[in-house]
Protein backbone atom coordinates (compact mmCIF):
# COMPACT_ATOMS: atom_id res chain seq x y z
CA UNK A 1 0.00 0.00 0.00
CA UNK A 2 0.98 3.72 -0.74
CA UNK A 3 1.01 5.89 2.01
CA UNK A 4 2.55 8.47 4.80
CA UNK A 5 3.88 6.96 7.22
CA UNK A 6 4.94 8.66 10.76
CA UNK A 7 6.19 7.21 13.96
CA UNK A 8 5.47 6.93 16.87
CA UNK A 9 1.98 7.99 17.26
CA UNK A 10 2.24 9.64 20.61
CA UNK A 11 6.04 10.50 22.01
CA UNK A 12 6.87 11.85 25.76
CA UNK A 13 10.09 13.56 26.11
CA UNK A 14 10.90 15.88 29.34
CA UNK A 15 11.80 19.48 28.58
CA UNK A 16 14.67 20.40 27.74
CA UNK A 17 15.43 17.30 25.43
CA UNK A 18 15.70 17.14 21.41
CA UNK A 19 13.21 14.59 19.75
CA UNK A 20 13.13 13.84 16.24
CA UNK A 21 10.13 12.70 14.56
CA UNK A 22 9.86 10.42 11.37
CA UNK A 23 8.06 10.83 8.57
CA UNK A 24 8.33 8.36 5.51
CA UNK A 25 6.07 8.48 2.03
CA UNK A 26 6.38 5.60 -0.73
CA UNK A 27 4.27 7.70 -3.28
CA UNK A 28 7.16 8.90 -5.21
CA UNK A 29 6.44 12.08 -4.02
CA UNK A 30 8.59 14.77 -4.55
CA UNK A 31 7.54 17.88 -2.25
CA UNK A 32 7.19 16.80 1.26
CA UNK A 33 5.79 19.54 4.96
CA UNK A 34 6.10 19.41 8.17
CA UNK A 35 3.21 21.07 10.15
CA UNK A 36 2.01 21.57 13.47
CA UNK A 37 -1.75 21.71 14.84
CA UNK A 38 -2.72 23.22 18.02
CA UNK A 39 -6.23 23.36 19.55
CA UNK A 40 -8.60 25.49 18.23
CA UNK A 41 -5.78 26.84 15.65
CA UNK A 42 -5.21 25.63 11.97
CA UNK A 43 -2.23 24.00 10.40
CA UNK A 44 0.85 25.84 10.79
CA UNK A 45 3.87 25.43 8.38
CA UNK A 46 7.13 24.72 10.00
CA UNK A 47 9.20 23.43 7.00
CA UNK A 48 8.71 22.06 3.35
CA UNK A 49 11.09 20.31 1.13
CA UNK A 50 10.92 20.46 -2.73
CA UNK A 51 13.52 18.17 -4.04
CA UNK A 52 16.47 15.79 -2.46
CA UNK A 53 19.01 18.06 -0.12
CA UNK A 54 16.94 21.21 -0.19
CA UNK A 55 14.32 22.42 2.24
CA UNK A 56 12.69 25.99 3.10
CA UNK A 57 11.07 27.28 6.34
CA UNK A 58 7.71 28.05 6.87
CA UNK A 59 5.93 30.18 9.11
CA UNK A 60 6.99 28.82 12.79
CA UNK A 61 10.61 27.54 11.84
CA UNK A 62 11.88 28.47 14.98
CA UNK A 63 13.37 25.54 17.14
CA UNK A 64 12.76 22.86 14.90
CA UNK A 65 14.90 21.47 11.71
CA UNK A 66 14.95 18.84 8.94
CA UNK A 67 17.23 16.97 6.35
CA UNK A 68 16.05 15.57 3.54
CA UNK A 69 18.84 13.03 2.52
CA UNK A 70 16.56 10.76 0.63
CA UNK A 71 13.13 11.43 -1.34
CA UNK A 72 11.57 9.15 0.86
CA UNK A 73 12.59 10.84 4.21
CA UNK A 74 12.13 13.70 5.80
CA UNK A 75 12.37 13.56 9.75
CA UNK A 76 11.69 16.51 11.78
CA UNK A 77 13.60 17.76 15.38
CA UNK A 78 11.90 19.53 17.65
CA UNK A 79 14.71 21.07 19.68
CA UNK A 80 15.32 21.97 23.79
CA UNK A 81 15.23 26.43 22.03
CA UNK A 82 11.65 24.97 20.76
CA UNK A 83 9.27 27.03 23.59
CA UNK A 84 5.88 24.98 23.35
CA UNK A 85 6.44 21.91 21.64
CA UNK A 86 3.53 19.92 23.40
CA UNK A 87 1.35 19.35 20.10
CA UNK A 88 -0.09 17.66 16.84
CA UNK A 89 2.70 16.78 14.46
CA UNK A 90 1.26 16.65 10.90
CA UNK A 91 3.68 15.08 8.15
CA UNK A 92 2.58 15.64 4.23
CA UNK A 93 3.83 15.41 0.85
CA UNK A 94 2.42 16.21 -2.74
CA UNK A 95 3.78 14.74 -6.04
CA UNK A 96 5.18 18.67 -6.86
CA UNK A 97 4.92 22.43 -6.07
CA UNK A 98 5.65 23.30 -9.96
CA UNK A 99 3.01 21.88 -11.58
CA UNK A 100 -1.03 23.69 -10.29
CA UNK A 101 -3.01 20.35 -11.14
CA UNK A 102 -0.45 18.14 -9.05
CA UNK A 103 -0.60 19.90 -5.86
CA UNK A 104 -2.88 18.29 -3.96
CA UNK A 105 -1.20 17.45 -0.36
CA UNK A 106 -1.68 13.82 1.35
CA UNK A 107 -1.25 13.82 5.17
CA UNK A 108 0.18 11.21 7.20
CA UNK A 109 -1.70 10.02 10.52
CA UNK A 110 0.54 12.32 12.69
CA UNK A 111 2.35 12.22 16.06
CA UNK A 112 1.27 13.95 19.16
CA UNK A 113 4.45 15.01 21.18
CA UNK A 114 4.20 15.40 24.85
CA UNK A 115 6.50 17.60 26.54
CA UNK A 116 6.42 18.36 30.12
CA UNK B 1 -6.44 39.84 8.77
CA UNK B 2 -6.59 36.05 7.96
CA UNK B 3 -5.23 34.94 5.03
CA UNK B 4 -7.95 32.06 5.00
CA UNK B 5 -11.27 32.55 7.09
CA UNK B 6 -13.54 29.71 8.32
CA UNK B 7 -16.86 29.90 10.88
CA UNK B 8 -15.85 27.76 13.67
CA UNK B 9 -19.14 26.10 13.84
CA UNK B 10 -20.29 24.04 15.01
CA UNK B 11 -22.67 23.89 12.50
CA UNK B 12 -25.55 21.77 13.09
CA UNK B 13 -28.01 19.54 10.55
CA UNK B 14 -30.19 16.80 10.26
CA UNK B 15 -29.31 13.80 9.03
CA UNK B 16 -30.15 14.00 5.44
CA UNK B 17 -29.98 17.32 4.73
CA UNK B 18 -27.57 19.18 3.00
CA UNK B 19 -24.48 21.17 4.77
CA UNK B 20 -22.87 23.70 3.45
CA UNK B 21 -19.26 25.11 4.85
CA UNK B 22 -18.16 28.39 3.60
CA UNK B 23 -14.55 29.62 3.15
CA UNK B 24 -13.08 33.06 2.34
CA UNK B 25 -9.71 34.20 1.11
CA UNK B 26 -7.53 37.14 1.02
CA UNK B 27 -4.79 36.72 -2.12
CA UNK B 28 -6.71 37.06 -5.72
CA UNK B 29 -4.36 35.54 -7.00
CA UNK B 30 -4.87 32.24 -5.54
CA UNK B 31 -5.17 29.32 -8.26
CA UNK B 32 -6.27 26.40 -6.15
CA UNK B 33 -8.45 24.95 -3.33
CA UNK B 34 -8.64 22.20 -1.40
CA UNK B 35 -11.06 20.64 1.43
CA UNK B 36 -9.91 18.27 4.01
CA UNK B 37 -12.10 16.34 6.31
CA UNK B 38 -10.72 16.13 9.94
CA UNK B 39 -12.03 13.24 12.49
CA UNK B 40 -11.26 14.02 16.10
CA UNK B 41 -7.78 12.76 17.02
CA UNK B 42 -7.11 12.11 13.49
CA UNK B 43 -5.22 14.03 10.29
CA UNK B 44 -6.66 15.98 7.48
CA UNK B 45 -8.28 13.40 4.80
CA UNK B 46 -8.33 15.18 1.08
CA UNK B 47 -12.16 14.86 -0.09
CA UNK B 48 -12.14 17.76 -2.97
CA UNK B 49 -10.10 20.16 -4.67
CA UNK B 50 -11.22 22.87 -7.38
CA UNK B 51 -9.21 25.45 -10.11
CA UNK B 52 -11.98 26.53 -11.65
CA UNK B 53 -14.69 28.97 -11.24
CA UNK B 54 -17.72 27.26 -10.67
CA UNK B 55 -18.90 23.86 -9.34
CA UNK B 56 -17.34 20.72 -8.71
CA UNK B 57 -19.05 17.51 -7.81
CA UNK B 58 -17.81 14.31 -6.55
CA UNK B 59 -20.71 11.88 -4.90
CA UNK B 60 -22.15 13.64 -2.10
CA UNK B 61 -19.94 16.82 -1.91
CA UNK B 62 -19.73 19.75 -4.46
CA UNK B 63 -17.12 22.37 -4.19
CA UNK B 64 -18.10 26.24 -5.36
CA UNK B 65 -15.43 28.80 -6.67
CA UNK B 66 -16.31 32.26 -7.26
CA UNK B 67 -13.18 33.99 -7.32
CA UNK B 68 -14.04 37.43 -7.81
CA UNK B 69 -15.73 36.78 -4.52
CA UNK B 70 -12.39 35.18 -3.17
CA UNK B 71 -15.27 32.37 -2.26
CA UNK B 72 -15.60 28.96 -1.94
CA UNK B 73 -17.54 26.24 -0.49
CA UNK B 74 -18.40 22.66 -0.28
CA UNK B 75 -21.40 21.37 -0.06
CA UNK B 76 -22.58 17.87 1.39
CA UNK B 77 -25.87 16.52 -0.03
CA UNK B 78 -27.90 13.68 1.89
CA UNK B 79 -25.85 14.50 5.12
CA UNK B 80 -24.87 11.61 7.47
CA UNK B 81 -23.71 10.91 10.94
CA UNK B 82 -20.59 10.17 9.54
CA UNK B 83 -19.86 13.70 8.28
CA UNK B 84 -19.55 14.96 11.37
CA UNK B 85 -16.03 16.23 11.73
CA UNK B 86 -13.99 19.20 11.28
CA UNK B 87 -13.54 20.59 7.71
CA UNK B 88 -10.58 22.55 6.67
CA UNK B 89 -10.35 24.90 3.40
CA UNK B 90 -6.88 25.42 2.01
CA UNK B 91 -5.80 27.95 -0.34
CA UNK B 92 -2.96 27.66 -2.34
CA UNK B 93 -0.10 30.48 -1.60
CA UNK B 94 2.77 30.52 -4.04
CA UNK B 95 4.25 27.12 -3.18
CA UNK B 96 2.57 26.25 0.18
CA UNK B 97 -1.12 25.98 1.61
CA UNK B 98 -2.15 28.06 3.86
CA UNK B 99 -4.90 26.12 6.22
CA UNK B 100 -8.11 27.94 7.96
CA UNK B 101 -8.87 27.03 11.21
CA UNK B 102 -12.06 24.51 9.95
CA UNK B 103 -15.32 24.38 10.58
CA UNK B 104 -16.79 21.45 12.85
CA UNK B 105 -20.60 20.18 11.89
CA UNK B 106 -22.26 17.65 13.54
CA UNK B 107 -24.88 15.47 11.78
CA UNK B 108 -27.24 14.72 14.45
CA UNK B 109 -29.91 11.70 13.65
Amino acid sequence: DGGITQSPKYLFRKEGQNVTLSCEQNLNHDAMYWYRQDPGQGLRLIYYSQIVNDFQKGDIAEGYSVSREKKESFPLTVTSAQKNPTAFYLCASSRTVLDRDSYEQYFGPGTRLTVT
Amino acid sequence: QKEVEQNSGPLSVPEGAIASLNCTYSDRGSQSFFWYRQYSGKSPELIMFIYSNGDKEDGRFTAQLNKASQYVSLLIRDSQPSDSATYLCAVRSTDKLIFGTGTRLQVFP
